[in-house]
């Protein structure tokens, strides 16, 4: 049972404008989120974290949002680059025994048209 | 500093072979932990290390054997391959701070494994 879904295996987005990636989750005890970011042929890559504390985090182009509520997490990439054209995986963990695990999602494909 | 680095990169096996696949990271990390990548499955873990001999079963450990000998290697063993078992196998390594779980994983770049 996938607990980590990421409902769009793809995504195009015009050069310059908003890429928004969307993550929801099922286990109410994750509590720390990141994205990873993969190119072919490369291991994933972290991008940026969150925990359940904040419901914003902010590093450059990049912002993760988080609404625990809803379990629903979403990366924001302004401006969107060709560069920035890759697979990108969210994951979660949190307390109890997935403590020490980290889920990941199926993976969103961004292309950046330029 | 080589980060995570994983061998061999491609190895292509005969159903019923044995083989392992080796993670060395030189961070010093405690935790480790080995995942394959499926097409639309996403990233599984198979199973996973706190620290210098200690083991743990993740989501997907069924065929697969590990051991962490030293602090700086994590082993993932297959004793009889199978073709589902064609994957790439990625392993990452994490380090935590005072007792907190967080912390990101860093990831090796993959092996290629065919099961014929």
């Amino acid at each position: 049972d996938q607990q980590v879904k990421q409902n769009s295996p793809s995504l195009s987005v015009q050069e310059g404008r908003i890429s928004i990636l969307n993550c929801d989750y099922t286990n109410s005890m994750f509590d720390y989120f990141l994205w990873y970011k993969k190119y072919p042929a490369e291991g994933p890559t972290f991008l940026i974290s969150i925990s359940s504390i904040k419901d914003k985090n902010e590093d450059g182009r990049f912002t993760v949002f988080l609404n625990k509520s809803a379990k629903h997490l979403s990366l924001h990439i302004v401006p969107s680059q060709p560069g920035d054209s890759a697979v990108y995986f969210c994951a979660a963990s949190g307390g109890g025994n997935t403590g020490n695990q980290f889920y990941f999602g199926t993976g969103t494909s961004l292309t950046v048209i330029p | 500093n080589a980060g995570v680095t994983q061998t061999p990169k491609f190895r292509v096996l005969k159903t019923g072979q044995s083989m392992t696949l080796l993670c060395a990271q030189d961070m010093n990390h405690e935790y480790m932990y080995w995942y394959r990548q499926d097409p639309g499955m996403g990233l599984r873990l198979i199973h996973y290390s706190v620290g210098e001999g200690t083991t743990a079963k993740g989501e997907v450990p069924d065929g697969y054997n590990v051991s962490r000998l030293k602090k700086q290697n994590f082993l993932l063993g297959l004793e009889s391959a199978a073709p589902s078992q064609t994957s790439v196998y990625f392993c990452a390594s994490r380090q935590t701070s005072g007792g907190a779980r967080t912390g990101e994983l860093f990831f090796g770049e993959g092996s290629r494994l065919t099961v014929l």
